[in-house]
């Protein structure tokens, strides 16, 4: 199947710093999603990327579909607790299947 | 609104014995549905999924099925479990396509 890496794979910031991560894929995907997961729950929806160079912004948080379509990033601005939480990309290129990556946990101290 | 359900939420069966998880959507009609595993809270691993009552794949061999006997129902189901069924099994549903899949609260199966 297709391998998608994340990195980094953990991140310890502190309350109010940025965050950046990024997801890299072996092949193209024509769709990019990213997720937020906290412990004991499932997977939400944080942001949907459609086309290369999109753009996109969900309140403090950024993702955007790489020129090269091989790759995704993830930005959160002003981290606060709430932030923490293991993040998740996952990309499609044809069929119903997407391929998620390994996650970066996130912790954020106060 | 769409909304999936998930249960249990917690389960704890012994190495040997059956299992039935079971997953359900209202507020959408149709939809594609997927059962993933996830080990130590990390990497989904794709189980099966069905585009339709009775339509099954199945992407790793494994101990596990799964049926979907009615058009917003699907249901994740073993024999005799192993210790390396243990797990954190999700359930997720789109329209298909490029749409997002949208995940439930997944079930904690614990196998002694």
């Amino acid at each position: 199947g297709q391998q998608l890496n994340q990195s980094p794979q953990s991140m310890f910031i502190q309350e109010g710093e940025d965050v950046s991560m990024n997801c890299t894929s072996s092949s193209i995907f024509n769709t990019w999603l990213w997720y937020k997961q906290e412990p004991g729950e499932g997977p939400v929806l944080l942001i949907a990327l459609y086309k290369a160079g999109e753009l996109t912004s969900n309140g403090r948080l950024t993702a955007q579909f790489g020129i090269t379509r091989k790759d995704s990033f993830l930005n959160i601005s002003a981290s606060i607790p709430s932030d923490v939480g293991i993040y998740f990309c996952a990309g499609r290129h044809t069929g119903n299947q997407f391929y998620f990556g390994t996650g970066t946990s996130l912790t954020v101290i106060p | 609104s769409q909304t999936i359900h998930q249960w249990p939420a917690t389960l704890v069966q012994p190495v040997g014995s059956p299992l039935s998880l079971e997953c359900t959507v209202e507020g959408t009609s149709n939809p594609n549905l997927y059962w993933y595993r996830q080990a130590a809270g990390r990497g989904l691993q794709l189980l099966f999924y069905s585009v339709g009552i009775g339509q099954i794949s199945s992407e790793v061999p494994q101990n596990l099925s799964a049926s979907r006997p009615q058009d917003r129902q699907f249901i994740l189901s073993s024999k005799k479990l192993l210790l390396s069924d243990s797990g954190f099994y999700l359930c997720a549903w789109n329209r298909g396509g490029n749409q997002p899949q949208h995940f439930g609260d997944g079930t904690r199966l614990s196998i002694l």
